[in-house]
């Protein structure tokens, strides 16, 4: 297993479009984590999975976002009708306990013009 | 809610020197994690080093080190014989241990430079 890998790399999109990344983690680990990361800023928390279910939702996190983790392995986010200020570095994190390393993919950058 | 602080933007050292990246956190809570992560430019976060709060030896790793003050909600973080291969955006982070808003809390971090 290479790590967390994400889908696309960078994402450039008009605004109004819906928009949808992959999160695939290290196969072990049940627990995934979204952040969102805007330039100059940490990431920030938007929502995290145990197995398929969905526990934890950032109150960041408008309606126009969902997330779903269908078998408990793979992530979507789905970003619908996108907006300039959703242009950030989306990070995927995941983990096998809540207080062990979280490891990191190399994120999707998105773009809305 | 938890907040972090880094309130050094950016800071460049020489190689080999040592060098001290602060953090300040702000919480309600007694049982939490604290964590060092690097961001290198190609963006990958990586884990440097954790601490938990109950326990009061401070973490080390290698080169890393930290000095955590509980009382004073400081968790800096040392870096000695720093080396070209450190530059990187730093982040402090906060994870509470209790269940709740299961997620990392980041500062906004440092941008450290190790000169040639």
């Amino acid at each position: 297993d290479t790590g967390v890998s994400q889908d696309p790399r960078h994402k450039i999109t008009k605004r109004g479009q819906n928009v949808t990344f992959r999160c695939d983690p290290i196969s072990e680990h049940n627990r995934l984590y979204w952040y969102r990361q805007t330039l100059g800023q940490g990431p920030e928390f938007l929502t995290y999975f145990q197995n398929e279910a969905q526990l934890e939702k950032s109150r960041l996190l408008s309606d126009r976002f969902s997330a779903e983790r269908p078998k408990g392995s793979f992530s979507t986010l789905e970003i619908q009708r996108t907006e300039q200020g959703d242009s950030a570095m989306y990070l995927c994190a995941s983990s096998s306990r809540m207080n062990t390393e979280a490891f990191f993919g190399q994120g999707t950058r998105l773009t809305v013009v | 809610a938890q907040t972090v602080t880094q309130s050094q933007p950016e800071m460049s050292v020489q190689e080999a020197e040592t060098v001290t990246l602060s953090c300040t956190y702000d919480t309600s809570e007694s049982n939490y994690y604290l964590f060092w992560y690097k961001q290198p430019p190609s963006r990958q976060m990586i884990l440097v080093i954790r601490q938990e709060a109950y326990k009061q030896q401070n973490a080390t790793e290698n080169r890393f080190s930290v000095n955590f003050q509980k009382a004073a909600k400081s968790f800096s973080l040392k870096i000695s014989d720093s080396q070209l291969g450190d530059t990187a955006m730093y982040f402090c982070a906060f994870l509470y241990s209790g269940g709740g808003a299961d997620g990392l809390t980041f500062g906004k971090g440092t941008h450290l430079i190790i000169q040639p």
